[in-house]
């Protein structure tokens, strides 16, 4: 069946540093890719997403590209703030669904 | 836009009487609901879907019994937590797909309603 596949975390990093969350998926056809973003006591937020292949999704200084050839929708960052502390979940949508990874917990230090 | 709310965010309720908890899509029609339940540090576990109109889809494992759900409008969907236990305890999420337009294959969550059943 579909699933997402995300890096484990904690991802620990120091202000401006910068950052890259895996996430690789398996899928039959052709989904549609997301970044959804948990900040502490809040619900999940649409980051960005990529509808097909060689899509770039950017928002809020990050960026993910949907690679078919690596089935892989890493996210990247240039420069993280406090901030952006946060669970950032991958995610897939084929058909009516949506397939979510374990999620990567990223704490950015002042 | 795209906006969806939840009510109540957060219920304390003793075992045995049930919690119904409501989201709205405030903004938009959504012919598509979904719910969710999230346990701490982990993933949203999908626990059904729902059509305006017409019964919920619950995923496997999911007791269609304990947790009503219904889809009155294209604007609200409820779900009822009956007889909650405290293993019922959980962050609910709820989710709204658009009924039209360019954003039909995104969901749009709900902040979430935290059920502690003591």
């Amino acid at each position: 069946g579909d699933s997402v596949t995300q890096m484990e975390g904690p991802v620990t990093l120091s202000e401006e540093a910068f950052l890259t969350i895996n996430c690789t998926y398996t899928a039959t056809g052709y989904p549609s890719l997301f970044w959804y973003v948990q900040y502490p006591g809040e619900g999940l937020q649409l980051l960005l997403k990529a509808t097909k292949a060689d899509d770039k999704g950017s928002n809020k200084g990050f960026e993910a590209t949907y690679r078919k050839e690596t089935t892989s929708f890493h996210l990247e960052k240039g420069s993280v703030q406090v901030s952006d502390s946060a669970v950032y979940f991958c995610a897939l949508s084929y058909g009516n669904k949506l397939v979510f990874g374990a999620g990567t917990i990223l704490r950015v230090k002042s | 836009g795209a906006v969806v709310s939840q009510h109540p965010s957060w219920v304390i309720c003793k075992s045995g009487t049930s919690v119904k908890i409501e989201c709205r899509s405030l903004d938009f029609q959504a012919t598509t609901m979904f719910w969710y339940r999230q346990f701490p540090k982990q993933s949203l576990m999908l626990m059904a879907t729902s059509n305006e109109g017409s019964k919920a889809t619950y995923e496997q494992g999911v007791e269609k019994d304990k947790f009503l759900i219904n889809h009155a409008s294209l604007t609200l969907s409820t779900l009822t937590v009956t007889s909650a236990h405290p293993e019922d305890s959980s962050f609910y999420i709820c989710s709204a797909r658009a009924a039209a337009g360019g954003g039909r294959d995104t969901q749009y969550f709900g902040p979430g309603t935290r059920l502690t059943v003591l």
